[in-house]
């Protein structure tokens, strides 16, 4: 089974600076796809960034990117120039492409990112 | 509709009684996904729906919850005799298929006092 780890129960960063969220994850498949996720206080999950496995080239969306370490399975995410509506739980997830995955995701336990002014 | 939604928003039960969650998934979309999260925890997985079927329900953790989804649209979560340890966040998510991304809806909060 998959196991997706999260270390930094909190963080904070002043508005208009960089922050790294990191992530861990544990696995013995070679191809899947990791996710980041926002949940604002309206606990509605939104997805920030994806990543394909098989893909060497970092995703970036705008303001966020990842640093994906095939094989330190590390998968950390970068938010620059923070602005006040990142404020938010950041969840890593995990989705094994195996079809008995059945798309499921496994979660970790989440970072508090708060920004400050 | 225009996204997933989820009722009641909040819902607030006695020990030992029955509670029922809907989610509503975005039309069309064939798959749909029951996620619970406690304080302080990630979400965990409870049962994924494939039009009308559950081919994964290993995330239920007790014979006291069951799933049903209808017509490939409504889904329905039921927590019989609820336990102080029910008490969490109920999410649902819809996709089109397995090979796409999530759109989750605003959850259910369960309190068994």
């Amino acid at each position: 089974a998959q196991t997706v780890t999260q270390s930094q129960p909190e963080m904070s960063v002043q508005e208009a600076e960089t922050v790294t969220l990191s992530c861990t994850y544990d696995t013995s498949e070679s191809d899947y796809y990791l996710f980041w996720y926002k949940q604002p206080p309206s606990r509605q999950m939104i997805l920030v960034i994806r990543q394909e496995a098989y893909k060497q080239q970092n995703a970036t969306e705008n303001r966020f990117s990842v640093n994906f370490q095939k094989a330190a399975k590390s998968f950390s995410l970068k938010i620059s120039d923070s602005q006040l509506g990142d404020a938010a739980m950041y969840f890593c997830a995990y989705r094994s492409l195996f079809t008995g995955g059945g798309n499921k995701l496994t979660f970790g336990t989440g970072t508090q990112l708060k920004v400050e002014l | 509709g225009a996204g997933v939604s989820q009722s009641p928003s909040n819902k607030v039960t006695e020990k030992g009684k029955d509670v029922e969650l809907r989610c509503d998934p975005i039309s069309g979309h064939t798959a749909l996904y029951w996620y619970r999260q406690s304080l302080g925890q990630g979400l965990e997985f409870l049962i994924y729906f494939q039009g009308n079927s559950a081919p994964d329900k290993s995330g239920l953790p007790s014979d006291r919850f069951s799933a049903e989804r209808t017509g490939g649209s409504v889904s329905t979560l039921t927590i019989q005799r609820t336990q102080q340890e029910d008490s969490a966040v109920y999410l649902c998510a819809s996709s089109p298929g397995t090979d796409y991304g999530y759109t989750f809806g605003s959850g259910t909060r369960l309190t068994v006092v």
